[in-house]
């Protein structure tokens, strides 16, 4: 089944011990991104890859740090979480990197609380 | 300035009614795509809908129908024969795709769909 896998879908830790939020896609997909979900403000995006060993900022990357050495995954790593960070995070892929009419495929979601 | 923008909160409908979500964007790229997915209470973002800039024709899959007004930069969200497995988020969203750019997904903040009976 194509599909985008994230784990782990709940996660509870405490203020500055690092984690790491895994993804893969078994699409072959060049395009891969990372969302953060809060009330009130929509999805926004965290990092972005469009192809292996290429990452790029989002809207709101401070905290977070990504990397992207095989196509079908990338890990979102928090090196230091702090409570501003407990939010709903989503991965997501598209076939095509720039393609304005690729729709992204999400991940389940993981709903990380920093205490 | 807002790129998506839905104005509706929430939104109650009744079993077996249509409803229309409202969805207005902003872009001065001439090539762009209009996206609509639905968040039910489990939380996974579910992809429904997708209309291009250059389609002629709005969109349909099954009950869902893109209402799409070019001139007026909105993309509104048709749902036909509402049922209870309808209550959920839903996000209008974008993807612009000018040269060189990322073109990520910009989001709206999305509209809370009840359905009744």
């Amino acid at each position: 089944e194509a599909q985008v896998t994230q784990n782990p879908r709940y996660l509870i830790t405490v203020t500055g011990k690092k984690l790491t939020v895994t993804c893969s896609q078994n699409m072959n997909h060049e395009y891969m991104s990372w969302y953060r979900q809060d009330p009130g403000l929509g999805l926004r995006q965290i990092y972005y890859s469009m192809n292996v060993e290429v990452t790029d900022k989002g809207d709101v990357p401070e905290g977070y740090k990504v990397s992207r050495k095989e196509k079908r995954n990338f890990p979102l790593i928090l090196e230091s979480p702090s409570p501003n960070q407990t939010s709903l995070y989503f991965c997501a892929s598209s076939l095509v990197r720039s393609s304005y009419n690729s729709p992204l495929h999400f991940g389940n979601g993981t709903r990380l609380t920093v205490t | 300035a807002q790129k998506i923008t839905q104005t509706q909160p929430g939104m109650f409908v009744q079993e077996k009614e249509a409803v229309t979500l409202d969805c207005t964007y902003d872009t001065s790229d001439p090539s762009y795509g209009l996206f609509w997915y639905k968040q039910p209470s489990s939380g996974e973002m579910i992809f429904l809908i997708y209309q291009g800039s250059y389609d002629q024709q709005n969109a349909t899959e099954g009950r869902y129908s893109l209402n799409f007004q070019k001139a007026r930069k909105s993309a509104n969200l048709v749902i036909s024969a509402s049922q209870l497995g309808d209550s959920a988020m839903y996000f209008c969203a974008m993807r612009e795709g000018g040269t060189g750019t990322a073109s990520k997904l910009t989001f709206g903040t999305g509209t809370r769909l009840q359905v009744t009976l």
